[in-house]
């Protein structure tokens, strides 16, 4: 069984590049969720799908983040027009079918870095 | 907004003590969730808690979900090296059933 994938590990950009990140998520799982975290922080929630719907998008920080899950299986995070605010560490997790109480697993995150 | 509080922030403790670590919260939460994270690495599961008043054990880790659905504690029992790391809990009642996560315990153990 593997885990939760995410690709690349490290991204170092300039400002106001745009940046995209992949999550494979575990192959039965049907829940896909996207977090980021920063220095000294806990996760914080950004976005989720159930299959190739996204249920809930209001949380990402701005109009310049913007999440796909087209087929219901990997997803992307893209951020547009890159700010040094938006350095830290972008984590997806998974959870499988069933009610929404299933724990969640994660992948081991993109670092983001903004020159 | 819901938040989580845990403490301590940090803890230094000698090999083979036993820790222990809580989290509450100002709203009810019907799961909650212990992870742990290591340097350049996303969140383990440790151990998840679905009911009130329930204790569970992995190993020589064992949490319990508080009666009031407002609180956990986590302990680690003869603690190693490998113990070493940032320990999260989570409570799981988001709309969409996201993760709310506390700021974490940093556990150092020296040898």
């Amino acid at each position: 069984d593997t885990g939760v994938s995410q690709d690349p590990r490290h991204k170092i950009t300039k400002r106001g590049q745009n940046v995209t990140f992949r999550c494979d998520p575990i192959s039965e799982h049907n829940r896909l969720y996207w977090y980021r975290q920063t220095l000294g922080q806990g996760p914080e929630f950004l976005t989720y799908f159930q299959n190739e719907a996204q249920l809930e998008k209001s949380r990402l920080l701005s109009d310049r983040f913007s999440a796909e899950r087209p087929k219901g299986s990997f997803s992307t995070l893209e951020i547009q027009r890159t700010e040094q605010g938006d350095s830290a560490m972008y984590l997806c997790a998974s959870s499988p079918r069933g009610d929404r109480n299933q724990p969640q697993h994660f992948g081991d995150g993109t670092r983001l870095s903004i020159l | 907004g819901q938040q989580l509080n845990q403490s301590p922030q940090s803890m230094f403790i000698q090999e083979g003590e036993d820790v222990s670590m809580n989290c509450t919260s100002s709203s009810i939460f019907n799961t909650w969730l212990w992870y742990k994270q290591e340097p350049g690495e996303g969140p383990v599961l440790l151990i998840a808690l679905y009911k009130a008043g329930e204790l569970t054990s992995n190993g020589r880790l064992t949490a319990q979900f508080g009666i009031t659905r407002k609180d956990s504690f986590l302990n680690i029992s003869a603690s190693i090296p490998s113990d070493v790391g940032i320990y999260f809990c989570a409570g799981l009642g988001g709309s969409q059933g996201n993760l709310i996560f506390g700021k974490g315990t940093k556990l150092s153990v020296k040898p």
